[in-house]
């Protein structure tokens, strides 16, 4: 493909449902990044997919928040009883090994209303 | 504990001059930093990556410098124009005690360029 593509690209949930945001990296990229930025904030890391390698889930703020990769594809980033301070912009970016650049997608803006 | 700063987070600087930002880490010993932008509404777009061993890469208007002893990384914009007002972002990968290394972010330096 292109580039990193996310969808949706806006999340309009209301407080305690679950949303499901979907990844699709660009093909033969081997890692796989998950990303929050809170509005005017930084990128916080979530979690990092590297091949067949166990995730590093260390960033996952709470464990209402999962993902899931399938292979060196699709990635899904699962968030349950969303609550109010995980409005932000999703990002996903995935690069050819681990020391090469990353490629970001639009991200996916969530409001948890 | 491992920390990344970037100088300031915003930097106002006069067209054609050169806008100079900088990343300073502390408990990594990072192989290589990486420097993005981000324009408002979007996701970082890769700039330049400087390896431990490197002591400067260049790239058009663009320098970075990598600075192991000073754990630090000069970012220039030579001959700067309105249209590289953005947030340019550090990045470099930190051992995150999972097993891996995973590509760690500062907090940003948003640069207006006056024209």
């Amino acid at each position: 493909g292109a580039g990193v593509s996310q969808s949706p690209s806006n999340k309009v949930t209301e407080k305690g449902k679950d949303v499901e945001l979907r990844c699709d990296p660009i093909s033969g990229h081997t890692a796989l990044y998950w990303y929050r930025q809170r509005l005017g904030q930084g990128l916080e890391f979530l979690i990092y997919f590297q091949g067949n390698s166990a995730p590093d889930k260390s960033g996952l703020p709470s464990d209402r928040f999962s993902a899931e990769r399938t292979g060196e594809s699709v990635s899904t980033l699962t968030i349950q009883r969303t609550q109010q301070e995980d409005s932000a912009v999703y990002l996903c970016a995935s690069s050819l090994y681990t020391n090469t650049e990353a490629f970001f997608g639009q991200g996916t803006r969530l409001t948890v209303v | 504990s491992q920390k990344i700063e970037q100088n300031s987070e915003a930097l106002n600087i006069q067209e054609g001059k050169t806008a100079t930002l900088t990343c300073n880490y502390t408990n990594y010993s990072p192989a290589y930093l990486q420097w993005y932008r981000q324009d408002p509404g979007r996701g970082p777009v890769f700039l330049l990556l400087i390896r431990e061993n490197e002591k400067e890469k260049r790239k058009e208007r663009l320098k970075v410098t990598f600075d192991t002893t000073l754990k630090q990384s000069l970012f220039h914009i030579t001959a700067s124009q309105p249209a590289d007002s953005a947030t340019y972002l550090c990045a470099l990968p930190a051992y995150s005690g999972a097993g891996s290394y995973q590509l760690t972010f500062g907090k940003g330096t948003k640069l207006s360029v006056i024209p």
